[in-house]
């Protein structure tokens, strides 16, 4: 079974500009979980998908990050205008329900490293 | 609320050498208890949990961690390092259905 795919793996923008950062889960996955990682800092977690519905955003910091997830399938993570602050590695992470997340079955990707200068 | 606090951001073995990566955690109600690994260019994996029953959970690739209730710990530890074993560790804390994680732990693991 393919993995949580994202891309891209690394990104390198000025502040100001826009990025979108994609996650493409494990089929069949329908909850979708999006954490950063500022580096040296803990992973936080910034939302989460069920299916096309936004279940928790709690943890998105402010108004420049939107997140989609059209079609219950891939999501997208647009900053915009990116901040130097935004820098960090996005996680994107899939599982087949909830119970299977919270007892820690979650399947990771590998993470878009973003650096904003 | 929850948190997680590990012990040392890098933590230094020689191979062969036993591994112990340090987590202690706050939590109003008995949590779920993981720790997770990183290998380089890869995601998080999970390495072992705690969610109920025996205390000592064993985990892939050797390792294995005891949830101490008393003293609000969730320690990693593997009898013999291996060059392996070098990666990133997280231990994370779920009460609800959604982990909070610790800052992570590098372990460097020389010959």
């Amino acid at each position: 079974e393919a993995g949580v795919t994202q891309f891209p793996s690394h990104s390198v923008i000025e502040k100001g500009q826009t990025v979108t950062l994609r996650c493409d889960p494990i089929s069949g996955h329908d909850n979708l979980y999006w954490y950063r990682r500022v580096m040296g800092k803990e992973i936080k977690f910034l939302l989460h998908f069920v299916k096309e519905s936004k279940q928790d955003e709690s943890g998105m910091p402010n108004n420049r990050f939107l997140a989609e997830r059209t079609g219950g399938t891939y999501s997208t993570l647009k900053v915009q205008p990116a901040e130097l602050e935004d820098s960090g590695v996005y996680f994107c992470a899939s599982s087949q329900d909830w119970r299977q997340g919270a007892q820690g079955g979650y399947t990771f990707g590998s993470g878009t490293r973003l650096t904003v200068v | 609320a929850q948190s997680v606090t590990q012990l040392g951001s890098h933590v230094s073995v020689s191979e062969g050498a036993l591994v112990l990566l340090r987590c202690n955690y706050s939590s109003s109600v008995p949590p779920y208890l993981f720790w997770y690994v990183q290998y380089p260019n890869q995601g998080l994996q999970l390495l072992l949990k705690y969610t109920t029953g025996a205390t000592l959970v064993k985990g892939i690739n050797g390792f294995e961690a005891e949830f101490k209730k008393s003293e609000t710990s969730f320690h990693l530890t593997k009898p013999s390092a291996h060059m392996s074993d070098a990666a990133e560790y997280f231990c994370a804390v779920s009460r609800g259905y959604i982990p909070t994680f610790g800052r992570g732990t590098s372990l460097i693991v020389h010959p």
